[in-house]
């Protein structure tokens, strides 16, 4: 059975700093994984999917790597803002695309001004 | 384009009574997710529903949970004799192949009393 985690459970940082959000995974026979955010009492935002076949994605500040072999996935974020303050999580399609996503239980994230 | 839907935005019920939820996914997307969000429990799978297909089921926690899907489209989630451990937030998320990136809704919020 699939198992995500998401190290650490809490950060803080002052703005402006670069930091990065670890996701690491017990199956490697991922299909893809996709990171979101999620703002208190609200839905979840897709940030970022990355296919099993490539190893990053990049969209503004953000940047998300996969490394299958291992089965880690880090969320780096430069520059931070206190408006990317929320909890981020990572989750793993498993060996389709057809499947329901297995969710870490996510990094909560606050960025000082 | 609208992103997914979801209503009620909010439901206090009694224990014991029975609650319909609904998601509108985005138009086209062939496949819909409900999950569970629970305060310190992480995001659960529930069911899915993929085209025609029978949905998958295999995450339901127990008879009381039902859901279904019309038209290809919109979708219930019924839970029959609420508890008080039904108490959550209820997403629906759709998507569409060959990504199968998914999009959330806002959620529902149950609160059994």
């Amino acid at each position: 059975k699939q198992e995500v985690t998401q190290i650490p459970a809490a950060l803080s940082v002052p703005e402006g700093e670069n930091l990065v959000l670890n996701c690491s995974f017990t199956d490697s026979a991922i299909y893809n994984l996709q990171w979101f955010r999620q703002d208190p009492g609200k839905g979840l935002t897709s940030l970022l999917l990355i296919q099993s076949s490539q190893r990053e994605q990049t969209s503004g500040r953000l940047n998300a790597s996969l490394d299958k072999s291992s089965g880690r996935s880090t969320l780096y974020i430069a520059a931070s803002q206190p408006g990317d303050s929320a909890t981020y999580l990572c989750a793993i399609f498993g060996d389709s695309g057809n499947t329901p996503l297995v969710f870490g239980k996510g990094t909560r994230l606050s960025v000082i001004a | 384009g609208a992103g997914v839907s979801q209503s009620p935005s909010n439901k206090v019920t009694e224990k014991g009574k029975d609650v319909e939820l609904r998601c509108d996914p985005i138009s086209g997307h062939t496949a819909l997710y409900w999950y569970r969000q629970s305060l310190g429990q992480g995001l659960e799978f529930l069911i899915y529903f993929q085209g025609n297909s029978a949905p998958d089921k295999s995450g339901l926690p127990s008879d009381r949970f039902s859901a279904e899907r019309t038209g290809g489209s919109v979708s219930t989630l019924t839970i029959q004799r609420t508890q008080q451990e039904d108490s959550a937030v209820y997403l629906c998320a759709s998507s569409l192949v060959p990504t199968y990136e998914q999009y959330f809704g806002p959620g529902t919020r149950l609160t059994v009393t």
